[in-house]
């Protein structure tokens, strides 16, 4: 079935440069896109979204970048710091309902 | 605003004891609900979800069932626990299916 994917498990980055995060979606259905963020022992936050009708939308410190032609979703975090450790997965709204990647893990080195 | 508030934060049970997990969520109608369970280093696994009171979906057979009783409040619930129960419970809530779902803090869940 279509399912929303990863492209890597793990990101392991240096304190003050910046991470991207990449994320596959196959259901060309889908117009609306989320970035959460999930420290451990946490419930998951909500960081950014974008709708299909949109390619780039900036937030603090965090762009997320989409991609239709190639189905691909990306999370770019500028000046990463040891408070964006986490987990980061997208979700996307095919078929009616929220499915969820199962998440890149950022690890931010001093 | 909205918040969503679950309880216990963490709790320890016996194999084959019962589970009463809950979560209330305020300053919003009729919203959406879901329970989730995330095992380590995993993804969300759908368990159930609600569009109002009384109604609850299921997205796998399993051990556990949940509830409704009020507008604003899920209850997830095992009359036996099983080693296999054992995880991190996330609910969640939205204004509808395809919108923006909102977590809660989670329980953790260890059956021993």
């Amino acid at each position: 079935g279509e399912s929303v994917g990863l492209h890597l498990p793990t990101l392991s980055v240096q304190e003050g440069d910046n991470s991207i995060i990449n994320c596959a979606y196959s259901n060309s259905a889908s117009d609306y896109f989320i970035w959460y963020k999930q420290e451990s022992g946490k419930g998951p936050q909500f960081i950014i979204d974008i709708r299909s009708n949109m390619d780039k939308r900036q937030g603090q410190r965090v762009t997320v970048l989409l991609n239709k032609t190639v189905k691909h979703l990306s999370l770019q975090i500028a000046a990463t710091q040891p408070g964006d450790s986490a987990v980061y997965f997208c979700a996307e709204n095919g078929n009616n309902d929220m499915r969820f990647g199962a998440g890149t893990r950022l690890t931010v080195k001093p | 605003s909205q918040t969503i508030h679950q309880w216990p934060a963490t709790l320890v049970q016996p194999v084959g004891s019962p589970l009463s997990l809950e979560c209330t969520v305020e300053g919003t109608s009729n919203p959406n609900l879901y329970w989730y369970r995330q095992a380590a280093g995993r993804g969300l696994q759908l368990l159930f979800y609600s569009v109002g009171i009384g109604q609850i979906s299921s997205e796998v057979p399993q051990n556990l069932s949940a509830s409704r009783p009020q507008d604003r409040q899920f209850i997830l619930s095992s009359k036996k626990l099983l080693l296999s129960d054992s995880g991190f419970y996330l609910c969640a809530w939205s204004r509808g299916g395809a919108d923006t779902q909102y977590f809660g803090p989670g329980t953790r869940l260890t059956v021993l």
